[in-house]
């Protein structure tokens, strides 16, 4: 089945650096989403990427929509400790299947 | 706007029970999903709604079941549990794209 390989799984980072983490697939994907979960919440989109080559920024987040369609990247800039959590990458195949599928997520924690 | 709502927010169950679990699209959104995240796992696909009708299962067992109401809130059934059904149980709902997701009723199974 379709799957979509995140990395890194966990990154333990100091306060003010940058972040990447990123997302492949062997499958094609129509849109990709970010998304950021809490302990004990559902997770909240970030950045959404509809297009192949699109870079799109909100506030300190940047993504990009990978030239291939199969890849993402996200970036976090100057980090704070509430950029602590779970982030998650997500795919939507041509195939109007309703269907999400995510990557298995990035665990950040960021040290004051 | 209120955000997606799903009840309740924890539910204990034993092992052989059924537990219906609940969700509450944003006003407007006609399509619902519903995913599992077990411990350790990433969200797996469940179910999606559109329009009361299904569209599209996941790969579960028949008895992970639903319904779609002419609201378009949405009902999660799991007959029959077993102890690896327990997970946190989120709901998603869209009007085109950007699926929007609730906070989840964790489900345990004991």
């Amino acid at each position: 089945g379709q799957q979509l390989n995140q990395s890194p799984q966990s990154m333990f980072i100091q306060e003010g650096e940058d972040v990447s983490m990123n997302c492949t697939s062997s499958s094609i994907f129509n849109t990709w989403l970010w998304y950021k979960q809490d302990p004990g919440e559902g997770p909240v989109l970030l950045i959404a990427l509809y297009k192949a080559g699109e870079l799109t920024s909100n506030g300190r987040l940047t993504a990009q929509f990978g030239i291939t369609r199969k890849d993402s990247f996200l970036n976090i800039s100057a980090s704070i400790p509430s950029d602590v959590g779970i982030y998650f990458c997500a795919g939507q195949l041509p195939s109007n299947t309703g269907k999400l599928i995510f990557g298995q997520g990035t665990t950040l924690q960021v040290k004051p | 706007e209120a955000g997606v709502t799903q009840s309740p927010t924890h539910l204990i169950k034993t092992r052989g029970q059924q537990a219906t679990l609940r969700c509450s699209p944003i006003s407007g959104h006609t399509s619902v999903y519903w995913y599992q995240q077990a411990l350790g796992l990433g969200l797996q696909f469940l179910l999606w709604y559109d329009e009361g009708e299904e569209r599209n299962r996941g790969n579960f067992p028949p008895r992970f079941s639903g319904r779609q109401f002419p609201n378009y809130s949405s009902e999660l059934n799991v007959n029959a549990l077993e102890l690896e059904d327990s997970a946190l149980y989120l709901c998603a709902s869209s009007l085109n794209y950007g699926y929007t997701f609730g906070s989840g009723t964790r489900l345990t199974v004991v």
